[in-house]
């Protein structure tokens, strides 16, 4: 199958500093991405859906300029959480859809500790 | 609003048993629903899958059950093993809109 790469899978940085997480389509092309994120013994939170060449689409209620989000290539997608707080701490999974698929491929995901 | 309930949220199982999670959708256009099997510290994976044209779906120990009337799906874990202990989600999507809507997940455990 298809495989997502994530990384990096753990992360501890201190507050107001900046993190990026990378999500990349290892054998396929994925014109769009998704970011997902998930607490502790709960469903997965779908953020934003990232679309290559334009504008990510944030869902409601999540900050986009503190959740930063390029597509700059058909298999590459970033997710920076800028002026991380320990809010922000927790479990970030992107995952992909081959063109015209309905499959989604889960990166291994990213823990995020923000002390 | 959610909209698609997943049941139980816990469940366990003794070994060799059947695991039964179901979950209901609201959505009449959904029409693919997949189900994903995550374990701790990873991402969810595709377990198995099913288009409403269809009531039933086996995979190995794995079969999903549909009812479209009752607007239904369920999955069946056969023989359930303690590798099996994982959580599960359950989603649905409709053609054209690729977000996927995912229930809350059941966290099966598997016990010898």
């Amino acid at each position: 199958g298809a495989v997502v790469s994530q990384h990096p899978s753990r992360v501890i940085c201190k507050s107001g500093t900046s993190v990026k997480i990378e999500c990349r389509s290892l054998d396929f092309q994925a014109t769009t991405m998704f970011w997902y994120r998930q607490f502790p013994k709960q469903s997965l939170m779908l953020m934003a859906t990232s679309n290559e060449g334009s504008k990510a689409t944030y869902e409601q209620g999540v900050e986009k300029d503190k959740f930063l989000i390029n597509h700059a290539s058909l298999t590459l997608s970033t997710l920076t959480v800028t002026s991380a707080h320990p809010e922000d701490s927790s479990f970030y999974i992107c995952s992909a859809i081959i063109n015209g698929g309905r499959e989604l491929f889960f990166g291994e995901g990213s823990r995020l500790t923000v002390l | 609003q959610q909209q698609v309930k997943q049941s139980p949220q816990s469940l366990i199982v003794q070994k060799g048993g059947i695991s039964i999670i179901n979950c209901a959708y609201e959505n009449t256009a959904f029409d693919y629903f997949p189900w994903y099997q995550q374990f701790p510290g990873k991402g969810p994976a595709l377990l198995i899958a099913i288009r409403p044209d269809v009531s039933e779906k086996k995979e190995g120990r794995f079969t999903i059950s549909f009812n479209k009337s009752a607007k239904q799906f369920s999955l069946h874990i056969m023989d359930s093993q303690p590798g099996d202990s994982a959580t599960y989600f359950c989603a649905a999507s409709y053609g054209g809109y690729q977000k996927v809507t995912f229930g809350i997940g059941t966290k099966l455990q598997v016990i010898p």
